[in-house]
């Protein structure tokens, strides 16, 4: 079974940090993917990576940035954390191939910014 | 909007009786995926159907697709406790897109 780890179920941190969230998947997959739920807006895509040091801007990536210096690892950014980036942040991977396939998500993180 | 429009939002039912999710989109697709959310933790892939199936069987689980009507239905048959969740449709044309959820609550 493909496995997706996020490193916080749980993160507290203050306005104004730099927040780091990291994600690892275990199957090599070449796509990965960050998105944030918040009730009544659905998931949102932030921010996802066809490869290894690609990245694409999904719906809503102001506030944020990513990193993917390894094919197994994706790093969302907030670079200064603010109240309205209080979410959950969910992770997902997924294998390249044709006629469509699903993505693997991870347990999410629940961030809270004080 | 483009994502999928799941209804009802909310459906309550007992166990052994189904539930039946409907799922609508305005965009032509590629395919359409149905994932399940238990609380607090991440989104689970149920089945991903194709725009040239019209129906999939997996467990109890039945998904139709009418890209006519730009619908799809899933149908948990025989519900149980343990499928209390939240489903989401997601419709894949370029990006995935995901809907805004039905919560099923079964009732032992």
């Amino acid at each position: 079974d493909v496995k997706v780890t996020q490193s916080s179920r749980y993160l507290v941190k203050r306005t104004g940090e730099k927040v780091f969230l990291e994600c690892v998947q275990d199957m090599d997959h070449e796509n990965m993917f960050w998105y944030r739920q918040d009730p009544g807006l659905g998931l949102r895509l932030i921010y996802f990576s066809y490869d290894v040091k690609m990245k694409e801007k999904g719906d809503i990536p102001e506030g944020y940035s990513v990193s993917r210096e390894k094919k197994e690892r994706f790093s969302l950014i907030l670079e200064s954390a603010s109240t309205n980036q209080t979410s959950m942040y969910l992770c997902a991977s997924r294998n390249t191939g044709g006629g469509g396939q699903p993505q693997h998500f991870g347990d999410g993180t629940r961030l809270s910014i004080l | 909007s483009q994502q999928g429009e799941e209804d009802p939002q909310a459906l309550s039912i007992q166990e052994g009786e189904n539930a039946t999710m409907n799922c609508s989109y305005k965009t032509s697709i590629n395919n359409l995926q149905w994932y399940r959310q238990n609380s607090g933790r991440g989104l689970v892939h149920l089945i991903l159907i194709r725009s040239n199936e019209r129906e999939k069987h997996s467990g109890r689980l039945r998904v139709t697709l009418d890209t006519s009507k730009k619908s799809s239905s899933l149908l948990i048959t025989a519900s149980r406790a343990a499928d209390t969740a939240s489903y989401f449709c997601a419709i894949q044309g370029g990006k995935l897109i995901f809907g805004q959820g039905t919560e099923l609550s079964v009732k032992p």
